[in-house]
């Protein structure tokens, strides 16, 4: 089966310019996730969507970030304005009712953020 | 707040065993995942403990004290291949997927 999709692989901008990444799940998974990783550190969840609806946003920083995720598949993340600190990769993952409990979440190769 | 503990670095030589150890601080607690990421790879999972013990899976086995707040991988039969950073995870709310990643540990495998 075709992985998680993520394009693009690298990014670089300016502060204060907006970005956008984009997620193509894995066929199937109603759950998509994105996570933030900051050099050195482990992922940390920004947003998960269980098809088109927010689960969990409670760590994404509303007044920059934004996703959506319609129709229940593909899914956008959009920065606006960026900041020296968003400077990370961006991990886009997909999980499956089949693999609730278990929790084996598929990643995509990530986005690489660089902003300067 | 929410903790996972890893050390962040360990150094090994192929064919030998090494254990990564994991200990956690998170306000609920359903189940420990490790996952393993190369440098400038996705993680991929390698393994899930939701009760006491240890599974083993090919040269990788993983054990969970609840108790303890603890948690190990155990890699066997060391290959450079395993030279990558390994996370641990704590799922910590019971009706949703979500992952609390720990800090992540380097291994390097030397010949």
């Amino acid at each position: 089966e075709a992985g998680v999709a993520q394009s693009p692989r690298y990014k670089i901008i300016e502060k204060r310019q907006s970005v956008a990444f984009w997620c193509n799940p894995i066929s199937g998974h109603a759950t998509l996730y994105w996570y933030q990783q900051i050099l050195g550190q482990g992922p940390k969840l920004l947003i998960q969507f269980q098809n088109n609806g927010v689960v969990d946003d409670s760590q994404l920083p509303k007044d920059r970030f934004s996703a959506e995720r319609l129709k229940g598949v593909d899914s956008t993340l959009k920065i606006q304005p960026a900041k020296l600190e968003d400077s990370a990769v961006y991990l886009c993952a997909s999980s499956s009712a089949e693999s609730r409990g278990r929790v084996e979440a598929f990643f995509g190769q990530g986005t690489r953020l660089t902003v300067v | 707040g929410q903790s996972l503990e890893q050390p962040s670095e360990v150094t090994a030589v192929e064919g030998a065993i090494v254990q990564i150890n994991c200990t956690y601080q998170t306000s609920g607690f359903y189940g420990l995942s490790w996952y393993q990421q190369h440098d400038g790879g996705a993680p991929t999972f390698l393994s899930y403990n939701a009760l006491d013990g240890l599974e083993e899976t090919g040269r990788f086995s993983s054990f969970l004290s609840r108790s303890d707040s603890y948690g190990y991988l155990l890699l066997q039969e060391l290959q450079m291949k395993d030279s990558a950073s390994y996370f641990c995870a704590v799922r910590d709310q019971e009706n949703t997927d979500k992952l609390i990643f720990g800090t992540g540990t380097r291994l390097q495998v030397f010949p």
